[in-house]
């Protein structure tokens, strides 16, 4: 059973038209992340929640935010997408960030951007 | 700068045959690594997490090696199958914190 899913698998947004990506899990873990991983490149970390508190990454956009309204969702803003923002977004989750605490990452969003 | 080199880029193999992916690091303090697999257009899976003390575990047909001195790691696949063709991505972490660096991943391919 999928632990952490993501929703939708696949969207298709216009530039600049605002766009929401969702992630849920079962885990109860409390760390959630935002990665962007482009074409045969590392996945980028964007920020991560632990619990509420929200920590961003200093190169992350400000076109991208997020919102976790409880331990199980998480949410990925993009206000304006551009044409570069084209990507597979993943969400992962850990219990907490020590050394035992692997990351479970959903399949991933592919976004793109017509 | 933190930075994880995996070689090489891209691997085909013969289903069957064993083959052995690489991991080099300059991650510093380094606190553990972890390999992970990557089907196409789905998440990262985790295959192994070592610490500074492991030099050697096993999941199933993939054995991860890691020599904190060199700081080198390699992930090894006995008798490879076809559903093993994917990305394998090294992670190393500096800290126990969140921050992870990761790998650009060796894209493997078996072939029947």
């Amino acid at each position: 059973d999928a632990m952490v899913i993501q929703n939708p698998r696949y969207q298709v947004t216009q530039f600049g038209k605002p766009v929401t990506l969702s992630c849920s899990q079962t885990l109860n873990h409390n760390v959630m992340y935002w990665y962007q991983q482009k074409s045969s490149q590392a996945p980028k970390l964007l920020f991560h929640y632990y619990d509420k508190d929200f920590n961003n990454e200093a190169d992350t956009p400000d076109n991208f935010q997020s919102r976790r309204p409880n331990t199980s969702f998480c949410f990925l803003d993009i206000r304006s997408p551009g044409l570069g923002d084209a990507a597979m977004y993943l969400c992962a989750t850990s219990r907490g960030t020590g050394v035992l605490s692997p990351l479970h990452f959903g399949n991933g969003t592919r976004l793109t951007v017509t | 700068k933190n930075q994880v080199e995996q070689s090489p880029q891209s691997l085909i193999i013969l289903e069957g045959k064993n083959c052995t992916l690489q991991c080099n690091y300059t991650v510093s303090p380094f606190s553990n690594l972890r390999w992970y697999k990557q089907d196409t257009g789905r998440g990262p899976v985790s295959l192994t997490i070592m610490t500074f003390s492991e030099n050697t575990k096993s999941n199933g047909r993939y054995t991860a090696t890691l020599d904190a001195d060199t700081k080198q790691s390699s992930l090894h696949i006995t008798a490879s199958q076809l559903s093993d063709s994917a990305s394998y991505i090294c992670v190393v972490s500096a800290n126990s914190g969140y921050a992870l660096n990761f790998g650009k991943g060796t894209s493997l391919l078996v072939t029947p």
